[in-house]
């Protein structure tokens, strides 16, 4: 079993549209926890951390739920320019990523 | 504020050869941290640098090995190359880890290598 797991994906959705990406980690030891975005051939960037209280940036809200070592992303109102690979990480000393689930927004 | 800067982007090797990766980390930043990422795959964690010296180590071969320098920067060494080392390597860096701000890590855009 790999130490995070995230939806297989992909997910094509329209403008316009909410979607939901969740994530899981094995190591109960982790300490932060964030989701990365990756555009096609280029490096991760910080989309946000992941809190406990759950927080949210504008269209964006992530929570983690440490009991169920579970964390989600929501993208609400969706654009086109959020077209990417959403990585999952979970930092327990040095990163885990995970495998990445690739959204691709619609016209 | 001159980001991560990684050389160089593309490299082409063959089996059996060796490769040196450089990194320079962000402005303020004295840790640095090496991952390859597969095709398709997340990027998976080889080592990480801070004070000279190799912290923490992912589950990678002795054939990749690194430096870091008193300037903070970086290499990523790999020797007797294989053809699945072809990826994507990426360099981070951060403060270190335990600071304020050193859990997230910033990354250059990373050298595609290429085995043949």
């Amino acid at each position: 079993r790999k130490e995070v797991e995230q939806d297989p994906g992909p997910f094509n959705v329209p403008e316009g549209a909410t979607v939901a990406f969740n994530c899981t980690y094995s190591n109960s030891a982790s300490q932060s926890f964030f989701w990365y975005r990756q555009d096609c051939r280029k490096e991760p960037k910080l989309l946000m951390s992941v809190y406990s209280s759950g927080n949210e940036d504008g269209r964006f809200t992530a929570q983690l739920n440490r009991a169920s070592q579970y964390i989600s992303l929501l993208i609400r109102d969706s654009k086109l320019s959020d077209s990417a690979t959403y990585l999952c990480v979970v930092n327990r000393g040095d990163m885990r990523f995970g495998a990445g689930t690739r959204l691709t927004v619609k016209p | 504020d001159a980001g991560v800067t990684q050389s160089p982007t593309h490299l082409i090797k063959t089996r059996g050869q060796q490769v040196t990766l450089r990194c320079s980390p962000k402005s303020g930043h004295d840790t640095v941290s090496w991952y390859q990422q597969a095709l398709g795959q997340g990027p998976q964690f080889i080592f990480q640098y801070y004070e000279e010296e190799e912290r923490q180590r992912g589950n990678f071969p002795d054939r990749f090995s690194g430096h870091q320098f008193p300037n903070y920067s970086s290499e990523l060494n790999v020797n007797a190359l294989l053809l699945g080392d072809s990826a994507l390597y990426l360099c981070a860096s951060s403060s270190w880890p335990g600071t304020s701000g050193g859990d997230i890590q910033y990354f250059g855009a990373g050298t595609r290598l290429s085995v043949l």
